[in-house]
């Protein structure tokens, strides 16, 4: 257990249509990252909190993907007007501890298959 | 910019054998963090075993251990007396300096132990 779960965990929709994601930490991270990864390959990053800022964006949202961190603890992704080319696997992490030895502990992923 | 490179698209090995895994990294951080994740079908993301940049020792955690070769950049992963249960993808990661702490993943190497 990583201390970190997200919902769903699975996910088909149609093109064109909305989605969203949650990511929730069980304790307390100022931290927060979001990474997409598609098949064959290793995760990508998306996009990255410190409490409620998002304070960098991959090339890779583009403007139909937004994240929220309102209250900096939980997270959410939506992709509106999906896309065939959405279907990732989306994964949310955040860091072990402070310090030069941090890690990334990641959460069990939300699969996307858009339709 | 950082890089990280997995030549070895899938690997065998017989169980109890030991196995390595090859990743090179590329960065021009002067400090940089160097990761193993392994990744079983079920998707979650496991981290293994850390290594920094300035560490003098190779990481060891219990079976896995990391051989780190500063000069030639490369991190690889080695896996002692292999268990069936080690049959995954395995993703060599890093984190430099900057950029927010996030981790750079190479394409992985799928594993896979043979009884």
């Amino acid at each position: 257990d990583t201390g970190v779960s997200q919902d769903p965990r699975h996910k088909i929709t149609k093109r064109g249509q909305n989605v969203t994601f949650r990511c929730d930490p069980i304790s307390e991270h100022n931290r927060l990252y979001w990474y997409r990864q598609t098949l064959g390959q290793g995760p990508e990053f998306l996009t990255y909190f410190q409490n409620e800022a998002q304070l960098e964006k991959s090339r890779l949202l583009s403007d139909r993907f937004s994240a929220e961190r309102p209250k900096g603890s939980f997270s959410t992704l939506e992709i509106q007007r999906t896309e065939q080319g959405d279907s990732a696997m989306y994964l949310c992490a955040v860091p072990s501890t402070g310090g030069w030895q941090e890690t990334q502990y990641f959460g069990p992923g939300t699969r996307l298959l858009v339709l | 910019a950082q890089k990280i490179t997995q030549t070895q698209p899938g690997m065998f090995v017989q169980e109890k054998e030991a196995v390595t895994l090859d990743c090179t990294y590329d960065t021009s951080d002067p400090s940089y963090g160097l990761f193993w994740y392994k990744q079983p079908s079920s998707g979650e993301m496991i981290f293994l075993i850390y290594q920094g940049s300035y560490d003098q020792q190779n990481a060891t955690e219990g079976r896995y251990s990391l051989n780190f070769q500063k000069a030639r950049k490369s991190a690889n992963l080695v896996i002692s007396a292999s268990q069936l249960g080690d049959s995954a993808m395995y993703f060599c990661a890093m984190r430099g300096s900057g950029g927010y702490q996030k981790v750079t993943f190479g394409t992985g190497t799928k594993l896979q132990v043979i009884p």
